[in-house]
């Protein structure tokens, strides 16, 4: 897990409600990930930020929003306009390039009541 | 289009046995290729990274190989152990160049299984 850490370990939703996963890094890295993961498929990227206070949009943003005030966090809000929520969510960060190796946060599973 | 494809989608042996993994590739321009390990409810944590000159590299008991002609990559583990037991992923970066940032391509992963 090195220096990334994700709260809570798990997450309930309710319908109609937003809920905000936290991110923590303290590697001193300037880009930071976040992942969805569900089964049998490969991770797809939501947002990602490489700079404070800049993100951009990553293949499946829709539902989702981010902020990035601090270098160390990155918090990622899932809203009510997410319709299929139930997966485990990835942080992740680097020095400052996607393509540099990320180092991932032991991950969060939001499930829906 | 870029992808990954991994083989097998789930692999189980016995403890003490070697296996292989396979990736496959049509990523371009190619940057550099990673091998993950995920244990079940965590985050994945690199094994080895491998670019378009290297043919080889080991870490451990792992050793990855990559054939840039073929797109093709493996992953051997060698004496296997149950602490093996995880998803291995497959990540190919695509190049940064002419002001674009780069992008990573996710394989969907190889669950192993290692039985005593």
């Amino acid at each position: 897990d090195g220096g990334i850490t994700q709260s809570p370990k798990y997450l309930f939703r309710k319908e109609g409600q937003n809920v905000t996963l936290s991110c923590e890094q303290n590697l001193n890295h300037d880009a930071m990930y976040w992942y969805r993961q569900d089964p049998g498929q490969g991770l797809r990227l939501i947002y990602y930020s490489q700079i404070v206070n800049d993100f951009q949009k990553g293949d499946i943003a829709e539902g989702y929003s981010v902020s990035r005030e601090k270098k160390e966090s990155f918090p990622l809000t899932v809203t009510s306009a997410q319709k299929n929520p139930t997966a485990f969510y990835l942080c992740a960060s680097s020095s400052w390039s996607r393509t540099e190796t990320q180092y991932f946060g032991p991950g969060t599973r939001l499930l829906v009541l | 289009k870029n992808q990954v494809e991994q083989s097998p989608q789930s692999l189980i042996i016995l403890e003490g046995k070697n296996c292989t993994l396979q990736c496959n590739y049509t990523v371009s321009p190619f940057s550099n290729l990673r091998w993950y390990k995920q244990d079940t409810g965590r985050g994945p944590v690199s094994l080895t990274i491998m670019t378009f000159s290297e043919n080889t590299k080991s870490n451990g008991r792992y050793t990855a190989t990559l054939d840039a002609d073929t797109k093709q990559s493996s992953l051997h583990i060698t004496a296997s152990q149950l602490s093996d037991s995880a998803s291995y992923i497959c990540v190919v970066s695509v190049r940064n160049y002419g002001g674009s940032q780069g992008n990573l391509i996710f394989g969907k992963g190889t669950k192993l299984s290692v039985k005593p």
